[in-house]
């Protein structure tokens, strides 16, 4: 079953610091990858996707993701993390066998203290 | 640009009882996704609508029906309304069912069930 994982619950970083969140995904044949952040009582928005090509896709508010195919991941990364950055992140692949759907990682909670 | 809107924004509704939801999708979008996020879990898909058909639906029962009109605003219901059916529901929009089409969410329905 094409899926994504994604193996922390929790993360946190300092203010200033570089962050990373992390996704593996399991997909047959080439995927289309997602990353999407979900604030209180919000619906989830998009952030970036990779489709084709260059490997490091750029995003909305700083972010970027690594498209890594023999790792078999995509990890979400920012150069220098802010408070406003806190927020539920979720990973997602939308499967090739095209019954419409997106599939989402459980989501990982990232917090940036002060 | 109009964003995608939801209403009611909460819901207690008692089991056994049946529930409408309501999404208009963003301006320009022809397709519409709904999910269920249960508590500390991702978005899981249960249908999508193009064109006012059915285009793909997840593992969810029957008893969850959808409905999309001629101005692309859309409807989910629930009959027979489960303890377990407590959840934000969320409604996506994007321009086209295409594979690599991000998906636009409202905030979302919060559905109690008791």
């Amino acid at each position: 079953a094409q899926s994504v994982a994604q193996p922390e619950d929790q993360v946190n970083v300092a203010e200033g610091n570089p962050l990373t969140v992390k996704c593996t995904y399991s997909v047959s044949g080439n995927p289309y990858l997602f990353w999407y952040v979900q604030y209180p009582n919000r619906g989830l928005q998009f952030l970036l996707k990779y489709i084709t090509g260059d490997n490091l896709v750029k995003g909305s508010y700083g972010f970027e993701a690594e498209f890594n195919k023999s790792q078999t991941s995509f990890h979400l990364k920012k150069p220098s993390a802010l408070v406003s950055d806190s927020a539920l992140y979720f990973c997602a692949v939308r499967p090739l066998e095209y019954n419409n759907d997106m599939r989402f990682g459980a989501g990982t909670r990232l917090t940036v203290k002060p | 640009e109009t964003g995608v809107t939801q209403s009611p924004t909460h819901l207690i509704k008692t089991r056994g009882q049946q529930v409408t939801l309501r999404c208009s999708s963003q301006s320009g979008h022809n397709t519409v996704s709904w999910y269920q996020q249960a508590l500390g879990q991702g978005p899981q898909f249960i249908f999508q609508y193009y064109r006012e058909e059915e285009n793909g639906r997840g593992n969810f029962p029957p008893r969850f029906s959808g409905l999309q009109f001629p101005n692309y605003s859309s409807e989910l219901n629930v009959n027979a309304l489960e303890l377990d059916d407590s959840a934000l529901y969320l409604c996506a929009s994007s321009f086209h069912t295409g594979d690599n089409s991000p998906l636009h969410f409202g905030n979302g329905t919060r559905l109690t069930v008791t």
